[in-house]
């Protein structure tokens, strides 16, 4: 049932280490997100995927790489992990890409890097 | 670019009490408008938007919101708010660059 799921919920990890978080949406959406939220709780986009497509890449340091296998999913794969990678990661997916259409989210992933 | 500005970052308010979390974002053009709610430990979800249309929106839970075009506000108001109401609320913005922008989120408590 859920729309939109990510998992793992936590992660736990030290710094250097390679991590991946995995998103899935069962909404047949075709443009999926990553957002990072920080402390402070202020969101900021990261990535942006239309059918497979990268159509949006914000200034994010290149050891964030999304992968898309198809348009229901949307993982994040870190290298090399840093004490301020330590936020909370949302996936979320719309109907349609970046304008009108309502952003469904994920439940987040709680990253810290020790 | 878009920026999205809540002037206040928290905001306690009695419980039954009206309540009005303020947004005001940068640019003229058109843009589209949204409020997000973030429960505790949970993801966002959408109380409303504005695409175009009546000023005055009606969201989820009570919630609505009026569009301003000359002041470049989208304010969030609900005239009698609950405990349940206790969350973090996103004003975000999309502009016809295809540019998504959130602000910072202001933090509503409800006082018993």
């Amino acid at each position: 049932d859920t729309a939109v799921s990510q998992t793992p919920k936590y992660l736990v990890t030290q710094m250097g280490n390679d991590k991946s978080i995995k998103c899935e949406q069962n909404l047949g959406h075709d443009t999926m997100y990553w957002y990072k939220q920080d402390s402070k709780k202020f969101l900021k986009i990261m990535f942006s995927y239309n059918n497979k497509e990268l159509i949006i890449n914000e200034t994010v340091p290149n050891r964030f790489s999304p992968k898309s296998p198809d348009k229901a999913h949307l993982n994040l794969h870190i290298n090399s992990l840093e004490l301020g990678d330590s936020a909370v990661y949302f996936c979320a997916s719309s109907q349609g890409g970046v304008g009108a259409y309502e952003q469904y989210f994920g439940p987040g992933t709680r990253l810290t890097v020790t | 670019a878009q920026s999205v500005t809540q002037l206040d970052s928290q905001v306690p308010v009695f419980e039954e009490a009206p309540v009005e979390l303020r947004c005001n974002y940068s640019s003229s053009v058109s843009v589209y408008l949204f409020w997000y709610v973030q429960y505790p430990n949970q993801g966002l979800q959408l109380l409303l938007k504005y695409l175009s249309g009546s000023t005055l929106v009606k969201g989820i839970n009570g919630f609505e919101a009026e569009f301003n075009k000359s002041q470049t506000s989208f304010h969030l108001r609900k005239p009698s708010v609950h405990i349940s109401d206790t969350a973090e609320y996103f004003c975000a913005v999309s502009d016809i660059g295809n540019q998504f922008y959130f602000g910072t989120g202001t933090s509503l408590t409800v006082i018993p």
